[in-house]
């Protein structure tokens, strides 16, 4: 079972550059969203999408875009990295609403450092 | 924003030891999750609580969700060095759409 599939699992950019993680599920879950994690910060929400063709802006979205062509991809891009962009991302997918019987499955998450 | 602040953000403890953790904020939610994350992995759920009022048993692991639906609490019995790892509690959102995580409480089990 894949479940959720990112990749790369390690990436180092220079500033200015760049680049798109990608995100595939193989669940067929309508919802999935892209977090950023930093000590001491929790997991915080870039974008999110509840359906293909469909996204929207969570907390911390300047300097990322997203599209969801496909149910099952949801890729993140950088447009222009930033060292403050250096972080653990974490793609999720859920099945259901988040507020009834939905729960997010996560990726095993990109170590992004920008110098 | 509703934000979500998790007591204590550290703990360290002996392996037989029992431990609160606490997840608190002035919002009301729709629902409250607790996952566990391990060093290299995602978070993975625990459990969800919906009802205010509402208390979970999962084995030595005891989840409440406060009576106004805007705190929860992780009780662990006999904590294990196997409950080592990073604890976060998450906030749904009424439009069913968001989660608002916590800043985690990493916990380390001594033998």
């Amino acid at each position: 079972n894949a479940g959720v599939t990112q990749t790369p699992k390690f990436q180092v950019l220079k500033t200015g550059q760049s680049m798109t993680l990608q995100c595939a599920q193989d669940m067929n879950h309508e919802y999935m969203s892209w977090y950023r994690q930093d000590p001491g910060m929790g997991l915080r929400l870039i974008h999110y999408s509840v359906g293909a063709g469909i996204t929207d802006q969570g907390e911390v979205p300047n300097g990322y875009n997203v599209s969801r062509s496909t149910t099952e991809d949801f890729p993140l891009r950088l447009l222009s990295a930033a060292p403050s962009q250096t972080s653990v991302y974490f793609c999720a997918s859920s099945r259901a609403r988040l507020d009834r019987a939905g729960k997010l499955f996560f990726g095993s998450g990109t170590q992004l450092s920008v110098l | 924003t509703q934000l979500l602040e998790q007591s204590p953000q550290f703990l360290s403890i002996q392996e037989g030891e029992n431990l609160t953790v606490y997840c608190n904020s002035s919002s009301v939610f729709s629902s409250l999750q607790w996952y566990r994350q391990e060093p290299g992995e995602g978070p993975v759920l625990l459990v969800t609580v919906v009802t205010g009022g509402e208390v979970k048993k999962l084995k030595r692991l005891t989840f409440q969700f406060g009576d106004a639906r805007k705190d929860s609490s992780l009780h662990i019995t006999a904590a294990q060095p196997g409950d080592t790892g990073l604890y976060l509690c998450a906030g749904a959102q009424t439009s069913g759409s968001r989660l608002t995580f916590g800043e985690g409480t990493q916990l380390t089990v001594n033998p």
